[in-house]
Formats: C-alpha cells, structure tokens, sequence
C-alpha cells in the first residue's frame, strides 16, 4: 500500500502550458520533499516544505504543503522542455534506529516543442 | 554534486547466481539506503544503514542482504538472484537525521534472465 498517491501518473503537455501534479495521503508528515529525475540518473532534491501551507517557489515552479501535512502539491508555469522528468514526493517515516523516507509512485512528464 | 558512485551501472545474469551491487560515497555522510525502482511502485526501500555495521530492513528486503565495513561503502547482495529482481537499484547517502535531503547515485541496471 502506498503511503504516498500521486496524480497523474503521465502528462504529457507542449511547451508553454501550465500544469499541476499532486501528492495525496491520509497520514500527517512532518515534512514532504519534491524530487525530479531524469532518464538514467538517480533523483534530484527540489525542495522541502515543512509548514502547514507554506508555499515555496523555485523559478517557475510552485510547491504547497497542505494545511493538514497531508498532501502537497507541484505547479509549473510555462513549462518547458527542460521540465521534462519524473516528479516524485516523498515523506519521512519515523523510526527509532535511522531516517528513512517514503516516496510516492511518480509522475511522469513530458513537455514538448 | 554529492560524491557517489554505483558499480556496475549495468549487469545482466541469470537466475539462481549471486550478484553483488557496490555503492561508494567520498562524502563521509552517516547513512546509506538502497532502493529499487520500478514501473508504478517509485521508489522502495531494501535495506538502510545508519553507520558501519549497523543496518536495518526497508519494505522490500526479502531476498536481499547487505554490509557496510567501512563509511565509505554499501554492499547489496542478492543471494541467489530471480527475475522479479530484475530492476534498477539506487543507491543514496544522507548526512543528517533529517531523512529528506537525500542525495542519490547514478542507478544500477540490473537484469536477471
């Protein structure tokens, strides 16, 4: 059972357009991460948001933690080709001998010219 | 970008041999995971350390083992490999408690027939 549901799992949009990828869950996280990765490489950190509601942005991209730490969101604007990847969320687990996080299933996206 | 480094990239064997995967950090970072990607499950963790000889179980740990002798490296073992191992396994180290900054290797192809 995944802790983390993400939606969609495939986009496929031209450049220019605006997207929304979304990361569900019914379990509080004190944190969650937004990860992209590219063909043939391991997952990039984007960022963290850690607040109830908080809103970060990265250039043309919007992340928001939702008010409850259930669900997080990823927005882009005028998307590009560049934009092209796997998006993934993850979250951390508490455990008593290390950190470890869960990650969602991924979306995938495609932007082109 | 974090010095890790995944060996081999690519290996092809057959079921019921053994197959070691190494991963190697220049980044003296406390904890080490490995994980298995696959179509429409994201990223599981097999197995995390949280220093030298000390690792535990992820979710995905059946048919696995691993060790850690040194800082540096992380071993995962297939004992005795099977097709449903046919995956591309990551590597990741992290320096903190906080589990989210996690930073990732390059991945391992690995193709059991």
């Amino acid at each position: 059972t995944q802790l983390l549901e993400q939606s969609p799992q495939f986009l496929s949009i031209q450049e220019g357009e605006n997207l929304t990828v979304y990361c569900n869950s019914s379990s509080v996280f004190s944190s969650l991460q937004w990860y992209r990765q590219e063909p043939g490489e391991g997952p990039v950190l984007l960022v963290t948001v850690v607040t109830g509601g908080e809103v970060k942005k990265l250039k043309r991209l919007t992340f928001q933690f939702g008010d409850a730490r259930k669900d997080s969101s990823l927005h882009i604007t005028a998307a590009q080709p560049g934009d092209t990847g796997l998006y993934l969320c993850a979250g951390p687990l508490t455990t008593g001998t290390a950190s470890k996080l869960t990650f969602g299933t991924g979306t995938r996206l495609q932007v082109t010219l | 970008d974090a010095g890790i480094t995944q060996s081999p990239r690519h290996k092809v064997t057959e079921t019921g041999t053994p197959v070691t995967l190494r991963c190697h950090q220049t980044e003296n970072h406390r904890y080490m995971y490995w994980y298995r990607q696959d179509p429409g499950h994201g990223l599981r963790l097999i197995h995390y350390s949280y220093g030298v000889k000390d690792t535990d179980k992820g979710e995905v740990s059946d048919g696995y083992s691993v060790s850690r002798s040194k800082t540096e490296d992380f071993l995962l073992t297939l004992e005795s490999a099977t097709s449903s191992q046919t995956s591309v396994y990551f590597c990741a180290i992290s320096e903190s408690t906080d589990p989210g900054r996690q930073f990732f290797g390059p991945g391992t192809r690995l193709t059991v027939l």
